[in-house]
């Protein structure tokens, strides 16, 4: 069974200071695909990224960065110079390569950034 | 851009009511989904559909039903609302399993 986890369940940091929030996803399939979202205080969740299981390159993104890592089941998601607006909840999701399943969603990290 | 649109922001309802939750999408998504949010839980879906008149049950379905009769509209019925329903629903449409899904703005439902 597919399941994500995001141990940290909430951070708290001071603005401009970088913030790693972390993932680790189980899963018996090869191929699959990683995302990660962004919810802020507003309620509506922001899609930020999808990665798919055969594609290890780090991605940048202005101040966003996502490390993958396979060999440790990882897919994590530093913030560079945080600043308040990043304040919300991010939740990692793993999805099948195919046929109608859905995603499977960590339990979300909340992360609050300080002025 | 993609929207997805929820009837409600805000709801409150009492016990036993029946309560629906409408859902539409205008991008053409096959898939529509329905999820609750709570503190320390995360989202935890309820059921979703990947075509017209079809539905899935998902991780927690008891005590909520669906209707998807036209591909746009996926809606959620509380057949008897009852107060630990009290949450926030979010809908979510997707075209493939595999892609990213597009969420609406929530509706927050209050059950006195």
């Amino acid at each position: 069974a597919q399941k994500v986890t995001q141990a940290q369940t909430e951070i708290s940091v001071v603005e401009k200071e970088d913030v790693t929030l972390d993932c680790v996803y189980e899963t018996r399939d090869t191929t699959y695909y990683l995302f990660w979202y962004k919810q802020p205080p507003s309620g509506e969740l922001v899609f930020l990224i999808r990665r798919n299981s055969f594609d290890e390159q780090n991605e940048i993104s202005g101040r966003y960065s996502w490390n993958f890592q396979k060999s440790t089941s990882s897919f994590n998601f530093t913030i560079t110079a945080s600043q308040v607006v990043d304040s919300a909840v991010y939740f990692c999701a793993l999805s099948y390569p195919s046929g109608n399943t859905p995603l499977v969603f960590g339990k979300g990290t909340r992360l609050s950034v300080i002025a | 851009d993609v929207k997805v649109t929820q009837s409600s922001r805000y709801l409150v309802k009492r016990t036993g009511e029946k309560v629906f939750l409408e859902c539409v999408q205008d991008m053409d998504h096959e898939n529509m989904f329905w999820y609750r949010q709570d503190p320390g839980l995360g989202l935890r879906l309820i059921y979703f559909s990947y075509d017209v008149k079809m539905k899935e049950k998902g991780d927690i379905p008891e005590g909520y039903s669906v209707s998807r009769e036209k591909k746009e509209r996926f809606s959620l019925i509380l057949e008897s609302a009852s107060t630990n329903q009290t949450s926030m629903y979010l809908c979510a449409s997707g075209q493939a399993s595999y892609n990213e899904q597009f969420f609406g703005p929530g509706t927050r439902l209050t059950v006195l």
